[in-house]
Parts: C-alpha cells; sequence; structure tokens
C-alpha cells in the first residue's frame, strides 16, 4: 500500500502564475488535510476535505486559494496569481475516517516563486 | 488563544545522552496529544500520540506523558542514536473533538546525534 503520494515535490513558479499541487491519498482513505509549512515555522493546518466535499477551510487564506478533492483523481491545491509570500512547504495528510484515526502525510511539495 | 509552544532548536546530543524536548499547549478543553517526526527528505510520520490525561504514549524508546495540570506533552528518551537524528513536532488537536487530522504544528526542533 503506498503511502500519500505528493506532486510535483519541487515547483517553481514566476510571480502571476498559477500553481497546481496533487496529493493522492491512501488507498482507501477519503479525507484529506491540506497543511502549509513557511520558512522558519510550523505547519499550519489549511483545508480538510472529504470526497467531494470541503468540511473546513478555516485555514485558507480568503484569496486566490482553493482546493478540491473529486470523486475520481487526487486532492488539488491550486493557487492563482501566486506572490513570493506563497514560497512554501505544502504537505498533504489523508486518513481513512474523520475521527480516532492517525493521519498520513506525504513528503511534501516545495513550492518557489521568483 | 490556543496555542502550542515547543522548545527551540538545534538540539544537538552524542550518542547516548539523554533528550528532552519541552511542549506546552493552551486550549480550552482536553485535546489528544501527538508527537511527529521527520526523517531527512521523508513525510511526517506519527510517533507517538495520548487522548488523556495520564496517558503515555510510547515508541521507539521515545515517550511522552500527558500532564493535564501543566499543559505539557514533554518528549523524552534515555539514550539517543544517530538513526534519531530527525525534526520533532509537538501536534496537540486544539480544534477539540476526536479528529487526527486538524492539528496545531509546534515550530519542530531538529535534533542532530554525532557517534
Amino acid at each position: 500500500n503506498a503511502g500519500v503520494m505528493q506532486n510535483p515535490r519541487h515547483l517553481v513558479r514566476r510571480r502571476g502564475q498559477e500553481a497546481r499541487l496533487r496529493c493522492s491519498p491512501m488507498k482507501g482513505h477519503s479525507h484529506v488535510y491540506w497543511y502549509r509549512q513557511l520558512p522558519e515555522e510550523g505547519l499550519k493546518f489549511m483545508v480538510y476535505l472529504q470526497k467531494e466535499n470541503i468540511i473546513d477551510e478555516s485555514g485558507m487564506p480568503k484569496e486566490r486559494f482553493s482546493a478540491e478533492f473529486p470523486k475520481e483523481g487526487p486532492s488539488i491545491l491550486r493557487i492563482q496569481q501566486v506572490v513570493r509570500g506563497d514560497s512554501a512547504a505544502y504537505f498533504c495528510a489523508s486518513s481513512v475516517q474523520a475521527t480516532n484515526t492517525e493521519a498520513f502525510f506525504g513528503q511534501g511539495t516545495r513550492l518557489t516563486v521568483v | 488563544g490556543d496555542s502550542v509552544t515547543q522548545m527551540e532548536g538545534p538540539v544537538t546530543l552524542s550518542e547516548e545522552a539523554f533528550l528532552t524536548i519541552n511542549c506546552t499547549y493552551t486550549a480550552t478543553g482536553y485535546p489528544s496529544l501527538f508527537w511527529y517526526v521527520q526523517y531527512p527528505g521523508e513525510g511526517l510520520q506519527l510517533l507517538l500520540k495520548a487522548t488523556k490525561a495520564d496517558d503515555k504514549g510510547s515508541n521507539k524508546g521515545f515517550e511522552a506523558t500527558y500532564r493535564k495540570e501543566t499543559t505539557s506533552f514533554h518528549l523524552e528518551k534515555g539514550s539517543v542514536q544517530v538513526s534519531d537524528s530527525a525534526v520533532y513536532f509537538c501536534a496537540p488537536n486544539l480544534a477539540g473533538g476526536t479528529s487526527y487530522g486538524k492539528l496545531t504544528f509546534g515550530q519542530g526542533t531538529i535534533l542532530t546525534v554525532h557517534p
């Protein structure tokens, strides 16, 4: 059973471009969480999705950021019109159910905006 | 508001030394408590957890006890190895409930163990 797969591992975008980060949860997992780690800081929760639904987006910036988890395929974190301050490591985690089960993390995508 | 404070690093130890990484939190309720570890080039892995007061989580020689009175969850290991070199994150579930996915992470402590 493969772990949580994130791609790409490294992504470079110019200011104003769009960034699309992908997360394939572990097999059988229908709950996905996205986190952002800015330099010198801990991971910050962004959004929690369950298949086709956004459950909790309390940590998502109000503009330019969106997330989806379609019925088929990976979860996507989309950042439009990237700015230098978006440079960070973005981590995805998945779990088989919402409560009382471990969340497994991917290796992260490191986004650099130049 | 709710928050977590983790001992700053980096921490450098010799092999077989004793390790303590402090973690305290503020919360309105009684959150579940977790320690995650990130080895070089890998994703975060759950190291241990405790879900109620006085519980002791343990794994790979590491231990942490849920101290309700001091709102702390310090990580300890009696004899570290070179292979323990990694970044350690304290991560309570300050959102409450029993979700293990929505966590509040400390800033991480870099541990380096020398032979």
